[in-house]
């Protein structure tokens, strides 16, 4: 695709509920990452997948949180049992080997509130 | 532990004015330093970047400098217009790996 896509756009659940967030990568990029965006906040990395080595699950903030990524292309953000402070802006990136790996290219994120 | 500080969070500039953004890390192992630019409702892109063995790097209105002793490096945007207004973040990367550090961002506004 011509830039990275994520779905939904916005989300709202209840407190408690499992929520999955989805991001189509650039095609051929090698490279995806997650970042987790709160209000008036830095962008906090959560999860890194390259290629088919194992990903740097460094920072996901709790074991709710789990990644995959499918067949080296569209990945999945899980968040279980959904807390109100897990509301954020989810931004999702990708980049490409060798030269453009230096340059991430972001979707305009998933937006999820938890009541 | 923030790695990456940022400030300041919020800067108001008038239209043709200089608009500077400072950042000051931790690591010295980081070996990339980019800017991102972020306007309302998009993803954040890439601006502009610096290496560590160069103190000064210069595309178009927009500068880094880096003081490379001192940990700091900073984005500086020249003749400042309406159009830059957006929230700006700085980052760093950790050697050998492709994940980036970010700094708190700073949200910019021009004033015609």
């Amino acid at each position: 695709g011509a830039g990275v896509s994520q779905s939904p756009s916005n989300k709202v659940t209840e407190k408690g509920k499992d929520v999955e967030l989805r991001c189509d990568p650039i095609s051929g990029h090698t490279a995806l990452y997650w970042y987790r965006q709160s209000l008036g906040q830095g962008l906090e990395f959560l999860i890194y997948f390259q290629g088919n080595s194992a990903p740097d699950k460094s920072g996901l903030p709790s074991d709710r949180f789990s990644a995959e990524r499918t067949g080296g292309s569209v990945s999945t953000l899980t968040i279980q049992r959904t807390q109100q402070e897990d509301s954020a802006v989810y931004l999702c990136a990708s980049s490409s080997a060798g030269a453009g790996a230096n340059v991430l290219t972001f979707g305009a994120g998933s937006r999820l509130t938890v009541l | 532990q923030q790695q990456v500080k940022q400030s300041p969070q919020s800067l108001i500039v008038q239209k043709g004015g200089i608009s500077i953004i400072n950042c000051a890390y931790e690591n010295t192992a980081f070996d990339y330093f980019p800017w991102y630019q972020q306007f309302p409702g998009k993803g954040p892109a890439l601006l502009i970047a610096i290496r560590p063995d160069v103190s000064e790097k210069k595309e178009g209105r927009f500068t880094i400098s880096f003081n490379k002793s001192a940990k700091q490096f900073s984005l500086h945007i020249m003749d400042s217009q309406p159009g830059d207004s957006a929230t700006y973040f700085c980052a760093a990367r950790w050697p050998g790996a492709q994940k980036l550090v970010f700094g708190q961002g700073t949200r910019l506004t021009i004033n015609p």
